[in-house]
């Protein structure tokens, strides 16, 4: 079946240090997201990247979809960076899937 | 440009009233995506309205049912509620059915039943 699954659950960085979050999926992708999604709830578009590698600021994300995964960089991680990255799939251009999240704490 | 507005912002209903919430998608979005995100767990995929007609459904009971407007607008209707429903309610628009474009996500509704 359709999984899109993330690593790792859970993250705790001091501030200043750098990180990696994985999404995979288990199908060919149509389009990805990655999301942030801060303590009030509200979903952030962080990047739309179906395939190749974008750039914004201190973070990137790199989809690889003949492999089937994408990355989430976070270089010289802030505490206001802390919250919980999604990535979401849409495999067939009709509804996205969300991964289960990786709650991210930054700690000064 | 306006983003995605969800309204209301919080809603606080008993068991076995119903709930309407509502979703105004950016201007020129056809597309109209909503969600629930109970407490502590990842989003599930609830409805798909695009043009005006209902094209995709998560695994959800009948009594979540929803619709969209000549606008693009929607609505998504809660009937019977119960206390499992309680849950942040997030609504999505997108430029059209198919389209290679992003979702762009609203505030959110956190609805909860007592």
């Amino acid at each position: 079946g359709i999984q899109v699954e993330q690593s790792p659950p859970d993250l705790i960085l001091q501030e200043g240090a750098n990180s990696t979050l994985r999404c995979n999926f288990s199908d060919s992708v149509n389009n990805l997201q990655w999301f942030h999604q801060n303590p009030w709830g509200q979903l952030i578009n962080l990047f739309y990247i179906p395939s190749g590698t974008k750039q914004n600021g201190r973070l990137s994300a790199t989809t690889v979809a003949t492999e089937r995964y994408s990355l989430l960089y976070i270089s010289s991680s802030q505490t206001t960076d802390s919250g919980v990255y999604f990535c979401a799939v849409d495999f067939a251009g009709n509804q996205f899937y969300f991964g289960t999240g990786t709650s991210l704490t930054v700690i000064p | 440009e306006a983003g995605v507005t969800q309204s209301p912002t919080h809603l606080i209903k008993t068991r076995g009233q119903q709930a309407t919430l509502r979703c105004s998608p950016i201007s020129g979005h056809t597309s109209v995506y909503w969600y629930q995100q109970a407490l502590g767990l990842g989003l599930q995929f609830l409805l798909w309205y695009d043009e005006g007609e209902e094209r995709n459904r998560g695994n959800f009971p009948p009594r979540f049912s929803g619709r969209q407007f000549p606008n693009y607008s929607s609505e998504l209707n809660v009937n019977a509620l119960e206390l499992e429903d309680s849950a942040l309610y997030l609504c999505a628009s997108r430029g059209t059915k198919r389209s290679n474009q992003p979702q762009h996500f609203g505030e959110g509704t956190r609805l909860t039943i007592l």
